[in-house]
């Protein structure tokens, strides 16, 4: 079955330090990833997907396949950062097309 | 470009009613998909509509239904309320070309169900 774990529920830290928010995926081919974000009060957005490979606000995401893994990281946090985070995937097939598939969500803090 | 837009932003009904929600796509998608989100279930994928087609269903009862119109409004329905229905319903279009577009939300609907 296609799924997608984030296993932090929620994630402190302090203003400047390094934030690396998991996402492991479970899925026998090679889906469509993406990070979407939701700061308080405004609409999921888009942070990164894969297969753009941006930086977005600092972020970054590397495809592992082999640990099936899509883990998001910032070198610096910033207050501004504090937010809940999604990941999610879509995997290949006609019979998949719109279907994000989620994980739980982490929500990030990050302490002045 | 505008952004997703849904309508009603709130709605409060009773078990045994019937809604439905509006959704206005960006201009130029031509994909819907909705979603149902709750603390205990997260986000769920309900359906997604392409051309007034639908083209993806996901693990919903048959309560659940949607269409699609030419100008690539959508709207979904839930008949039969259940004090369960209660989330937050959101919307997100896509270009769609391919299966795997980037979707962007709208707002949501946040259904109570009384």
């Amino acid at each position: 079955a296609q799924r997608v774990t984030q296993p932090e529920k929620l994630l402190s830290v302090f203003k400047g330090a390094p934030v690396e928010l998991k996402c492991n995926y479970s899925y026998s081919g090679s889906p469509e990833l993406f990070w979407y974000v939701q700061y308080s009060r405004q609409r999921l957005q888009l942070l990164l997907r894969h297969i753009s490979r941006e930086s977005i606000k600092g972020f970054t995401a590397d495809l592992n396949k082999g640990e099936t893994s899509f883990h998001l990281k910032k070198p610096f946090a910033q207050e501004e950062d504090s937010a809940m985070y999604y990941c999610a995937l879509i995997p290949y097939g006609s019979s998949n097309t719109g279907k994000l598939i989620f994980g739980q969500g982490t929500t990030l803090q990050v302490k002045p | 470009k505008a952004g997703v837009t849904q309508t009603p932003r709130y709605l409060i009904k009773t078990r045994g009613q019937q809604v439905t929600l509006s959704c206005s796509p960006i201009s130029g998608h031509r994909s819907v998909s909705w979603y149902q989100q709750t603390p205990g279930q997260g986000l769920q994928f309900l359906f997604e509509y392409f051309s007034e087609t639908q083209r993806n269903k996901g693990n919903f009862p048959g309560r659940f239904s949607g269409r699609q119109f030419s100008n690539s409004r959508s709207e979904m329905n839930v008949s039969t309320l259940e004090l369960g229905d209660s989330a937050l319903y959101l919307c997100a279009s896509s270009l769609a070309n391919v299966g795997t577009d980037t979707q962007y939300f709208g707002p949501g609907t946040r259904l109570t169900v009384l």
